[in-house]
């Protein structure tokens, strides 16, 4: 078990719906960031934030937005979506800059 | 974009066996990180090398980092089926304003047959 956890595990959406997806940090950690896995691809870094903050932005789409509350817990929002979002989304967290990401499970989205 | 690109795409091995998996990068970082994941599931952290360091071992794990050549390798001895999963490289590096990312490699995929 990383200390991340992310829900839900599975969801199963129509195209052009809008989701929202969680993730809990390990206690104590101040960086969250999210990234989403399509089959058998790597991971695409999408955007960290950093005790609140936006930090880095990646590959986000305009539709889709995230996140960072006062109590470190994050979403990220997935709006209009498309058959091509279908994909694994993770969230990871670490302590500070330079350290080690745990990663959640993850949260399985289907997009029918 | 990915800034690590792992090398092979695909390794079988029979147990017992040592297995490479090689990675290379475009930019200075930070350090270098090698995660597994196993089907489906969330990445476990394996083993970081910080940019000023050239080899460090973890268990049956070596890794080392050529930041000249901007590589590194995992060698992971006397391979087990349990180790059968991908395996990802990701680099920490400054992204502009302070900011930095951690960025993942489209991974090895890693199988160890019986």
């Amino acid at each position: 078990d990383s200390g991340v956890t992310q829900t839900p595990k599975h969801l199963i959406t129509a195209t052009g719906q809008r989701v929202t997806l969680r993730c809990s940090p390990r206690s104590g950690d101040l960086s969250v960031y999210w990234y989403q896995q399509s089959l058998d691809q790597g991971l695409q870094f999408l955007i960290q934030y950093y005790n609140g903050e936006e930090r880095a932005k990646g590959n986000i789409l305009e539709r889709f937005s995230a996140q960072q509350f006062p109590d470190l817990h994050s979403e990220l929002n997935l709006s209009s979506l498309e058959l091509g979002d279908s994909a694994l989304y993770f969230c990871a967290s670490s302590a500070i800059k330079g350290t080690e990401a745990f990663f959640g499970q993850g949260t399985r989205l289907t997009v029918v | 974009s990915q800034q690590g690109e792992e090398d092979p795409q695909a390794l079988s091995i029979q147990e017992g066996e040592n297995a490479t998996m090689n990675c290379s990068y475009k930019t200075s970082i930070n350090n270098l990180q090698w995660y597994r994941q196993n089907s489906g599931r969330g990445l476990v952290h394996l083993i970081l090398i910080r940019s000023n360091e050239r080899e460090k071992h973890s268990g049956r794990l070596r890794v080392t980092l050529d930041t000249s050549k901007k590589s590194s390798s995992l060698l992971i001895t006397a391979s087990r089926a349990a180790d059968t999963a991908s395996y990802f490289c990701a680099t920490d590096a400054e992204s502009g304003a302070g900011s930095y990312q951690l960025t993942f490699g489209k991974g090895t995929k890693l199988s160890v047959i019986p």
